[in-house]
C-alpha cells in the first residue's frame, strides 16, 4: 500500500512568488491536513479537508490556501511568500475525521520550501 | 488544545531510560499520542492511550497519563542510538491535532 505522497520534495523560491505544493493521500484515505513545520514553532495546523470541504483551518494568513479534489489528492497554495514562509510543509492522511477514530495521522515525508 | 508543551532537547546514554514529558491543554480529548520524526521524514504514530487510562504499556515503551494535572509522559527504557529522533505529544479536537513543539532526544552511544 503505498504511503502518503508529496511533491516537490524541495524547491526554492523568491518572495513575492507563489507556490503550490501536492499532497497524494493514501488509497481510501479522505481525511487530508496540512501542518508547517519550523524550528521555532513546531508543528502548525494548517487546514484540513474531508471529502472536498475544508473543516478546519489554523491561524494562517489568507495567503495560504488549500484544495481537496474528487480524489482525495489535495493541494496548497501559498502566494506572496516571505521569508518566514520557509519551512516543511507536512501534509497528512487518515481514513476518517482525526477525532472518530484511533487518530492515526499518517504523514508524507514532507516538503521543504525555502525563500530567499 | 493550542497550547501543547514539551522540553526542546533530553540527552540520554545508550541503555538508559529515556522520560519524554508533555502537558496539554483540552481535557475533552478522547485520545493523546506521541508520534515519532526520524531525521528527513514525515511524523509516524508511535502509540496512543485513551482518555480514561492511566497507563499503557508497549514493549519498551510506557505511556503515563495524569488527566488531573494534563500531563502526559512517554518512557523508553533501554534506550538505543535508533530511538535518536523528535518526539512530539498531540491532543484532538475539531477535527484538527494539536502538536506540540516535539522533544529532540539525543542518545550517546
Amino acid at each position: 500500500k503505498a504511503g502518503v505522497t508529496q511533491t516537490p520534495r524541495y524547491l526554492i523560491k523568491t518572495r513575492g512568488q507563489q507556490v503550490t505544493l501536492s499532497c497524494s493521500p493514501i488509497s481510501g484515505h479522505r481525511s487530508v491536513s496540512w501542518y508547517q513545520q519550523t524550528p521555532g514553532q513546531g508543528l502548525q495546523f494548517l487546514f484540513e479537508y474531508f471529502s472536498e470541504t475544508q473543516r478546519n483551518k489554523g491561524n494562517f494568513p489568507g495567503r495560504f490556501s488549500g484544495r481537496q479534489f474528487s480524489n482525495s489528492r489535495s493541494e496548497m497554495n501559498v502566494s506572496t511568500l516571505e521569508l518566514g514562509d520557509s519551512a516543511l510543509y507536512l501534509c497528512a492522511s487518515s481514513k476518517l475525521a482525526p477525532t472518530t477514530n484511533t487518530g492515526e495521522l499518517f504523514f508524507g515525508e514532507g516538503s521543504r520550501l525555502t525563500v530567499l | 488544545g493550542e497550547d501543547v508543551e514539551q522540553s526542546l532537547f533530553l540527552s540520554v546514554r545508550e541503555g538508559d531510560s529515556s522520560v519524554i514529558n508533555c502537558t496539554y491543554t483540552d481535557s475533552s480529548s478522547t485520545y493523546l499520542y506521541w508520534y515519532k520524526q526520524e531525521p528527513g521524514a514525515g511524523l509516524q504514530l508511535l502509540t496512543y492511550i485513551f482518555s480514561n487510562m492511566d497507563m499503557k504499556q508497549d514493549q519498551r515503551l510506557t505511556v503515563l497519563l495524569n488527566k488531573k494535572d494534563k500531563h502526559l509522559s512517554l518512557r523508553i527504557a533501554d534506550t538505543q542510538t535508533g530511538d535518536s529522533a523528535i518526539y512530539f505529544c498531540a491532543e484532538t479536537g475539531f477535527n484538527k491535532f494539536y502538536f506540540g513543539s516535539g522533544t529532540k532526544l539525543n542518545v550517546k552511544p
